[in-house]
């Protein structure tokens, strides 16, 4: 199965700014998908990013709020735009590299917006 | 869209204790996961399983498709079990790596 790299693990940052949190997966993969948690809630998918062109995005987020780059087969940046305080999550990626394995999660990204 | 529960959402056990997480599906699936998330957030994955049975030391996990549910069993608990467990599946009709996730069994195992 892959093995996902993720960074940062964790920021506190200022509202208004925006975060870039980038995903390295240790073998190509067609699609990364980008998750949400919400404090002491479930996760909830962001979008889809495949190579090569533009990101899908779920009910509810927008590509100016998350952008999202996807340059190559490995890699992969959520970026988080003009953070509020409700922005204050954590946010993982994930990829699927086998039929057999399911999907893997980075070690996420915990955001806590001041 | 497809439903996923999750019981007990929360629970605390003795050390060295065993138990039974139960993750209920409301329509046919195509992908079934066990996830373990630890305090920091990290998200680790225990069991790919769509139909059948598992183990991996302590842990083992059931998924009955038929009668859409999967458990997953956790025997001598150790503390560093404690966390959050998250079933999730991917249905048929929707889209690739659109994970559901249920909304996770909280356990505590206590020294």
């Amino acid at each position: 199965s892959a093995v996902i790299s993720q960074k940062p693990s964790r920021d506190i940052c200022q509202r208004g700014t925006s975060l870039t949190i980038q995903c390295q997966v240790d073998s190509q993969v067609t699609m990364m998908f980008w998750y949400r948690q919400q404090p002491g809630q479930s996760l909830t998918l962001i979008a889809t990013a495949n190579q090569g062109s533009e990101a899908t995005y779920e009910s509810g987020f927008v590509i100016d709020k998350f952008p999202i780059s996807r340059p190559n087969l490995t890699f992969s940046t959520l970026t988080v735009s003009n953070m509020s305080p409700e922005d204050s999550s954590i946010y993982l990626c994930s990829a699927r590299t086998g039929t057999n394995y399911g999907y893997t999660f980075g070690s996420g990204t915990r955001l806590t917006v001041v | 869209g497809i439903q996923v529960e999750q019981s007990p959402p929360d629970l605390i056990l003795q050390e060295g204790a065993n138990s039974t997480l139960r993750c209920n599906f409301s329509d046919s699936v195509n992908n079934l996961q066990w996830f373990h998330q630890n305090p920091w957030g990290q998200l680790i994955n225990l069991f790919y399983i769509p139909s059948g049975t598992k183990q991996n030391g302590r842990l083992s996990a059931t998924t009955v498709a038929t009668e859409r549910y999967s458990l997953l069993y956790i025997s001598s608990s150790q503390t560093t079990d404690s966390g959050v467990y998250f079933c999730a599946v991917e249905d048929y009709g929707g889209s690739q790596g659109n994970l559901i996730f249920g909304k996770g069994t909280k356990l505590s195992v206590k020294p």
